[in-house]
């Protein structure tokens, strides 16, 4: 199994654009999430997802857009970039939400310039 | 909302000491887990409980439920295991984590 696959490892955008950072798992796992990490904040809960076309918004959901179309994949859209969404970004699934081991991506190191 | 708290924040210890972090949250919880990060690394799992002990090689881990409280111990510490420790819970019936601040770990050899 390759585990979650995030991609690409870094990116750097221009205020205004936009992009979807990619997030896909092969174990079958039910449940997925995007969180950033930044500076003294730990991790925040952007959006997830506890089944194919089901999500829900997490503590910081604005400026960002999910879709689950798939088990496997769980994309993230940034639908137009703002520098305060400079941050490391990082997918993570698991079996299902009520009690089982996460699984991380490597990250996202993302720059909005 | 549960508050999770991890003490200490910062932590430097020479090779070969036992440590132990700490995380205490607010609310019942379903679940709590332990995660690991490494500078400029991902994120791995290393337990997730939800009542007493667990251990793997040596690192332990307890919880107890009453008092709302959990422990991350580190057996004979090595500078490889210099990293951020991560708390985070999943309150009962809920579909979402919280996670702590993180504690900064370095073993000095």
């Amino acid at each position: 199994n390759a585990g979650v696959t995030q991609t690409p490892k870094f990116q750097v955008l221009k205020t205004g654009q936009s992009m979807t950072l990619q997030c896909a798992q092969d174990m079958n796992h039910e449940y997925m999430s995007w969180y950033r990490q930044d500076p003294g904040m730990g991790l925040r809960l952007i959006h997830y997802s506890v089944g194919a076309g089901i999500t829900d918004q997490g503590e910081v959901p604005n400026g960002y857009n999910v879709s689950r179309s798939t088990t496997e994949d769980f994309p993230l859209r940034l639908l137009s970039a703002a520098p305060s969404q400079t941050s490391v970004y990082f997918c993570a699934s698991s079996y299902n939400h009520r009690g089982s081991p996460l699984h991380f991506g490597n990250g996202t190191r993302l720059t909005v310039t | 909302k549960n508050e999770v708290e991890q003490s200490p924040q910062n932590l430097t210890a020479q090779e070969g000491e036992f440590i132990t972090i700490n995380c205490s949250y607010s609310v019942g919880i379903s679940a709590l887990h332990w995660l690991q990060q490494h500078p400029g690394g991902g994120i791995v799992s290393l337990f997730m409980l939800s009542s007493g002990k667990k251990k793997h090689g040596r690192l332990i881990a307890t919880i107890n439920i009453q008092e709302k409280h959990s422990s991350l111990h580190i057996t004979a510490s090595h500078p490889r295991d210099s990293a951020v420790y991560i708390c985070a819970v999943r309150n009962q019936g809920a579909q979402k984590l919280v996670f702590g601040q993180g504690t900064r770990l370095t073993i000095n050899p």
